[in-house]
């Protein structure tokens, strides 16, 4: 499995933008990358995943440089309701997952 | 449609005893995982069932754990003389044969 790294917490106010940037550094041909978030006392929840390039979907975007070592997920206008732990995986869809410590987000008004 | 459903939700045991968790995973997903997640910190895989082959068990950090599944149906993990280190969630995840897993809500146990 992809190691990936990424910030331990990161604080922003609502109505900006946050973007998360993950670093993978050996990912495999036939790994995808996938963001999940996770809210207090909750399991995590699939919000994006993409191969290269650009997804977008109705609660964030992913960008992947052409040599996939890196992705950032975007977050466009938060609110107090997306303070959560987000989780960047890399790996097989049908495959066990690796996931690391995630990154913090906290939102304030 | 229901989602993932864990049972029990909360589970306080003492040093010793063994733990049954249980998880109904969504009809019709082939594949479930259990993960520990302990306070603070990511998940960490535990064992992996997909359809018929035999599960990956790689992740169990020791021999009082054990899982079992019936069919693509319900799941049980089972914790044999628990230890106070075992304390943590347990989170089940269903997923179709090639797509994102989905959660359930987590059995917290705590081993006194």
């Amino acid at each position: 499995l992809a190691k990936t790294t990424q910030p331990i917490s990161m604080d922003s106010y609502e109505g900006q933008e946050v973007n998360i940037t993950c670093s993978h550094n050996n990912i495999a041909t036939n790994d995808y990358i996938t963001w999940y978030q996770q809210f207090p006392s909750q399991g995590p929840r699939f919000i994006i995943q993409g191969y290269k390039t650009k997804v977008t979907n109705e609660v964030a975007s992913l960008f992947i440089p052409a040599d996939r070592k890196s992705s950032t997920l975007s977050l466009p206008r938060v609110s107090l309701s997306d303070t959560a732990v987000y989780y960047c995986l890399v790996g097989r869809n049908d495959y066990k997952l690796s996931f690391g410590a995630g990154t913090t987000v906290t939102v304030r008004a | 449609g229901a989602g993932v459903s864990q049972s029990p939700s909360n589970k306080v045991t003492e040093k010793g005893k063994d733990v049954e968790l249980r998880c109904d995973p969504i009809s019709g997903h082939t594949a479930l995982y259990w993960y520990r997640q302990r306070l603070g910190q990511g998940l960490e895989f535990l064992i992996y069932f997909q359809g018929n082959s035999a599960p990956d068990k790689s992740g169990l950090p020791s021999d009082r754990f054990s899982a079992e599944r019936t069919g693509e149906s319900v799941s049980t993990l089972t914790i044999q003389r628990t230890q106070q280190e075992d304390s943590a969630v347990y989170l089940c995840a269903s997923s179709p044969a090639t797509s994102e897993q989905f959660f359930g809500p987590g059995t917290r146990l705590t081993v006194l």
